[in-house]
């Protein structure tokens, strides 16, 4: 069962608020990344997770915030956005060696507002 | 420098209209090429890994082919439950599992 599961679906929060996304997979993968993507537009990396350790981050600014707790979840902590941040956030998963398939998620949409 | 470049961007078709979509890419040392098909504000839904060149899979009316510098998504009688969006994504080589996408096919099939 190839399964990501993303909470919330649908989240809106204002520039000041501090929020976070959650996502569980269950099938054993090591590899864990946020992704993010606006409309009409391909995903964009953001963070890679490999065995629990922060492997890449692609630049991104530091009101986003990333931790995996453990193998099977990873969070991502939100604070102080700005509306050009509203976007479909997608987490995703993977064996940890390379050429191997990555399982996304339904992604969490976000509205900055 | 990896890149991938997918055509056309948009593709309408009849239902039972066959057709393919294309995936060229360069990349350094290809440990995969991959297929997605994504719903409108939906993930990608995984459909198919490619590794060597020569390799083919199918799945339903779908099927994927790999040549060393471009992929095919061969679409035989679609259905208007195939419309979405088509994405291709290269790992090439390196320490990452990065993945690097094409732009998107948007296929409509109309009834």
């Amino acid at each position: 069962d190839t399964e990501v599961t993303q909470t919330p679906k649908h989240l809106v929060m204002g520039m000041t608020n501090k929020k976070s996304l959650k996502c569980e997979q269950h099938m054993g993968h090591r590899a864990m990344y946020w992704y993010k993507q606006k409309a009409k537009k391909p995903p964009e990396l953001m963070f890679v997770y490999s065995y629990e350790k922060l492997s890449i981050n692609e630049s991104v600014p530091s009101r986003f915030s990333p931790e995996c707790p453990n193998s099977s979840l990873l969070n991502l902590h939100l604070h102080a956005l700005q509306p050009e941040d509203s976007a479909l956030y997608l987490c995703a998963s993977s064996q940890v060696t390379g050429g191997n398939t990555i399982y996304f998620g339904e992604g969490s949409w976000l509205t900055v507002v | 420098e990896d890149q991938v470049t997918q055509s056309p961007e948009a593709l309408r078709l009849q239902e039972g209209e066959s057709s393919s979509l294309n995936c060229s890419y360069t990349v350094s040392g290809l440990r995969g090429l991959f297929w997605y098909r994504q719903d409108p504000g939906k993930g990608p839904e995984f459909l198919f890994t490619l590794y060597s060149a020569g390799e083919e899979k199918e799945k339903e009316r779908l099927k994927a082919t790999l040549t060393k510098k471009e992929s095919f998504l061969h679409i035989t009688a679609p259905k208007p439950e195939d419309s979405a969006t088509y994405l291709c994504a290269v790992q090439g080589g390196g320490a990452t599992n990065k993945l690097i996408f094409g732009t998107g096919t948007l296929l409509a099939v109309q009834p």
